[in-house]
């Protein structure tokens, strides 16, 4: 079993719409979790951490779920700049951070 | 000043060639990484330094060879490469902090071995 499996979508939505997608990780004792956004041909960025009461930030909302081992992104009133990959992130050990193949969402006018 | 430099951003190399990626963090981050992202798949990691010490090496190739002069550059060093190392190279930093890493990437070096 992949340690972070996601969806590769593509989730294809209009603007103004919400999407929303999870990650699935293989350890429980995983630590931390966090989101990452890819552009093509860019470097990933952070995004947002992922805390274990769900936080929110803008338009952006992360959710853990621990029983399940599962962590969930949402988008809410979809733009064209929210098109892009979306790299699910957890913290399994010290400096081993593991990174799931994204999941790729294409926001059209 | 981005937070991150790595040149070159593109390189194109023979397999008998020697090259070599640079990086350079700006952030006071005591750790630097090399990760390798090929089409559709995972970031791999390849290498960790912290405090300049090599603390991981996920068994990557001897054709591969880091070296973290200190704790704000981080070289890897290609020679005789295959065509399947064709790949994004990202170089990141991070300030450690047990179980709370964030990573801040460069720009990346794509990579093609013909």
């Amino acid at each position: 079993r992949k340690e972070v499996e996601q969806d590769p979508g593509p989730f294809n939505v209009p603007e103004g719409a919400t999407v929303a997608f999870n990650c699935t990780y293989s350890n429980s004792a995983s630590q931390s979790f966090f989101w990452y956004r890819q552009d093509c041909r860019k470097e990933p960025k952070l995004l947002m951490s992922v805390y274990s009461s769900g936080n929110e930030d803008g338009r952006f909302t992360a959710q853990l779920n621990r029983a399940s081992q599962y962590i969930s992104l949402l988008i809410r009133d979809s733009k064209l700049s929210d098109s892009a990959t979306y790299l699910c992130v957890v913290n399994n050990h010290d400096y081993k951070l593991s990174f799931g193949a994204g999941t790729t969402v294409t926001v059209r006018a | 000043e981005t937070g991150v430099t790595q040149t070159p951003r593109h390189l194109v190399m023979g397999m008998t060639n020697k090259k070599s990626l640079k990086c350079e963090q700006h952030l006071g981050h005591n750790a630097m990484y090399w990760y390798k992202q090929s089409a559709k798949k995972p970031l791999e990691l390849m290498f960790v330094y912290n405090f300049k010490e090599q603390t991981e090496n996920n068994s990557v190739p001897s054709r591969f060879s880091p070296e973290c002069p200190n704790s704000s550059h981080l070289f890897l060093h290609l020679h005789t490469l295959q065509p399947e190392d064709s790949a994004l190279y990202l170089c990141a930093s991070s300030e450690v902090d047990r179980g709370n890493e964030k990573l801040f990437f460069g720009s990346g070096t794509q990579l093609s071995v013909l």
